[in-house]
């Protein structure tokens, strides 16, 4: 059981918008920020989110983050069948002095 | 080319011991906090431990505390993970990741992970 709750699966057609959340508490999405990773199969998680809502140079801008109290969230815009992969969220967490992740989202596109 | 190589991974049985490095190119790690990450074939994301740039601070998952250490040796661009009493529960691929903080005070994200090596824990 992770301590940042995302759901299993989420899926979208091509063009659409899609949002994964990422649930935590107060001592880590509450009081920390939250990053967001991809992962394609067989390769290292990518940083496509840091600070919450910030991207890295090179991640498309349909690629957008917030932050609303012990939840944060990922959303896709324009939905493409190269967005077909897992995704994390994770933040420190003051508590258990650890990183935590999100259990990943498997994002399938229709 | 900011880049992070991991290396030391294989097979080895129960109750054994493995060393995992972590070479780093196109930065200086004296800078850095670093992280190890592991994920278990079929599953997800799961932290290992962090150190901070001088090695003072360490922080490890409850899964490997007392089993795993985390070192690191700035003048070899190195980190470390010392690996003892392992069991199958431990296999899985480990990558080593980069903080952007120091991790004198605070952590805040990893922007630069390694390909990483594969542990295999069996008899």
């Amino acid at each position: 059981q992770s301590v940042l709750t995302q759901p299993p699966s989420a899926s979208g057609t091509p063009g659409q918008r899609v949002i994964i959340s990422c649930s935590g508490s107060s001592s880590n999405i509450g009081s920390n920020i939250v990053s967001w990773f991809q992962q394609l199969p067989g390769s290292a998680p990518k940083l496509i989110l840091y600070s919450n809502t910030q991207r890295p140079l090179g991640v498309p801008d349909r690629f957008s983050g917030s932050k609303s109290g012990t939840s944060a969230s990922l959303a896709i815009s324009g939905l493409q069948s190269e967005d077909e992969t897992d995704y994390y969220c994770a933040a420190w967490d003051d508590s258990l002095n650890a990183v935590v992740f999100g259990g990943g989202t498997k994002l399938t596109v229709l | 080319q900011v880049q992070l190589v991991e290396s030391g991974g294989g097979v080895v049985q129960p109750g054994r011991s493995l060393e995992l490095s972590c070479t780093a190119s196109g930065f200086i790690i004296s800078g850095y906090a670093l992280h190890w990450v592991r994920q278990a074939p079929g599953k997800g994301l799961e932290w290992v431990a962090v150190i901070s740039y001088d090695g003072s601070k360490k922080y490890y998952a409850d899964a490997v505390k007392g089993r795993f250490t985390i070192s690191r040796d700035n003048s070899k661009n190195t980190l470390y993970l010392q690996m003892n009493s392992l069991t199958a529960a431990d296999t899985a691929m480990y990558y080593c990741a980069r903080d952007t903080t120091s991790g004198y005070s605070r952590y805040d994200y990893m922007d630069v992970w390694g390909k990483g090596t594969t542990v295999t824990v069996s008899s």
